[in-house]
């Protein structure tokens, strides 16, 4: 089983829709938790790292639930400049010296 | 804010060449660098996780011998690649996380496209 699971899609939006993607990780013991964003042929950007409680960051929310070893995205309010890959990224500790386990992405394409 | 800087952007040798590839943190110490490739379509697979002053930690199926890591400092780390091959074209980036408490993410460089004719 892969360390983090994500519907690659694509996913086909009209501007202005709301969009949710999943994603699920086997480690339990996993410490960190992001959402990073990947043009194509670009390095992947950090969106918005996930805690606990949920957080939201203007029109993007991310939700974790441990119990589940389950986080989402939710995009509202969907733009063209949001087409990319979304990448779920977990770390098995908040320490520096852990690397990131990243899911294959989930790709988006927002149309006018 | 926090810049890792990755050096060259594009590389196209022919089979054989080695090629070095640069990892710098701009503004931050980094005691511990990763090395990750990215083949078309795929995920970023963590290749090898890069240690100042001691040896490299190498993931299972990654040739230490091929891909040759020097740390030699807190804010560079190179990654050469040995006799590339066309399959060992892809796009490798380097990343660091800040060391500081909380969720500290990792910062990227820009990668590094590497064709091999």
């Amino acid at each position: 089983r892969k360390e983090v699971e994500q519907d690659p899609g694509p996913f086909n939006v009209p501007e202005g829709a709301t969009v949710a993607f999943n994603c699920t990780y086997s480690n339990s013991a996993s410490q960190s938790f992001f959402w990073y964003r990947q043009d194509c042929r670009k390095e992947p950007k950090l969106l918005m790292s996930v805690y606990s409680s949920g957080n939201e960051d203007g029109r993007f929310t991310a939700q974790l639930n441990r119990a589940s070893q389950y986080i989402s995205l939710l995009i509202r309010d969907s733009k063209l400049s949001d087409s990319a890959t979304y990448l779920c990224v977990v770390s098995p500790n908040s320490n520096s010296g852990y690397a990131l386990n990243f899911g294959k992405g989930t790709s988006l394409l927002v149309t006018p | 804010g926090a810049v890792v800087s990755q050096h060259p952007s594009w590389v196209i040798c022919k089979s054989g060449t080695s090629v070095k590839i640069e990892c710098r943190s701009l503004d931050f110490q980094a005691t511990t660098m990763f090395w990750y490739r990215q083949f078309p379509k795929q995920s970023l697979m963590l290749m090898a996780t890069s240690n100042e002053g001691s040896k490299a930690t190498y993931e299972q199926g990654v040739e230490k011998d091929k891909f040759l890591i020097n740390h030699a400092s807190l804010t560079l780390s190179t990654l050469t690649v040995t006799s590339a091959h066309p399959e060992d074209s892809s796009f490798y980036i380097c990343s660091a996380r800040i060391a500081r408490g909380g969720n500290q993410p990792q910062h990227f460089g820009d990668g590094t496209r590497l064709s091999i004719l």
